[in-house]
């Protein structure tokens, strides 16, 4: 079945400094991915999204790029504010349209 | 514009007493609908979904069981709550457009077992 892997399940930074939280995934159709932002005590927002190989999309200073050929779609930011600490989730959406596949997260907390 | 109202924002329940949570979405028609769970710091789970009125898919197991009486409404329940029923519980929708769609999240019930 569908599958999303993301390997840190905290991060730690300074405020202005560059991020990138990684997600790689695993399915036997045409991949769609997600990523979605999920602040304290609400509910998960979406980020941005993808199906398109190799072309990157931007959303309030977040940008990921679909790589079909590493399974991967990592998210990035050049500098982040205090106000991005949050839970972040990368999700694939299945061949059946029925069901969305989420990873375990990750925690990006960010220092003054 | 399309809302999505879930009730209650929490609950705190007895272990072995019943439970039941609502979610209405207003403002779109026929839309999928789902259940996920997420424990405190968590992954989300998918629970259930719903293509349409009267149809539930189980996703898995967790004895809790789902409904759609009406085409905006869905309902989580079961009855007889366990420890591990804890979380936060997250009622969605989706267009029915197949693979470039989008999943918009309610507000939550947070649930908690004692």
């Amino acid at each position: 079945g569908d599958s999303v892997t993301q390997t840190e399940g905290l991060v730690t930074l300074t405020k202005g400094l560059p991020v990138m939280l990684n997600c790689t995934y695993q399915t036997t159709y045409s991949p769609f991915l997600f990523w979605y932002v999920q602040h304290l005590n609400e509910a998960p927002k979406l980020l941005l999204k993808s199906s398109t190989d190799n072309k990157r999309t931007e959303h309030q200073g977040f940008y990921a790029t679909l790589h079909k050929s590493s399974s991967s779609f990592h998210l990035q930011k050049s500098s982040v504010q205090l106000s991005d600490s949050a839970l972040y989730f990368c999700a694939l959406i299945s061949g059946s349209f029925n069901k969305l596949t989420f990873g375990a997260g990750t925690r990006l907390a960010v220092c003054p | 514009a399309q809302t999505i109202h879930q009730w209650p924002v929490a609950e705190i329940k007895a272990v072995g007493s019943p439970l039941s949570l609502g979610c209405t979405i207003k403002g779109k028609s026929s839309p999928n609908l789902y259940w996920y769970w997420q424990a405190t710091g968590g992954t989300l789970q998918q629970l259930f979904y719903s293509i349409t009125v009267g149809q539930v898919e189980s996703v898995v197991q967790l004895n809790l069981s789902a409904s759609r009486p009406k085409d905006d409404q869905f309902i989580l329940s079961t009855e007889k709550l366990l420890l591990s029923h804890s979380g936060f519980y997250l009622c969605a929708w989706s267009h029915h457009r197949g693979r470039n769609t989008e999943v918009f999240f309610g507000k939550g019930t947070r649930l908690t077992v004692v």
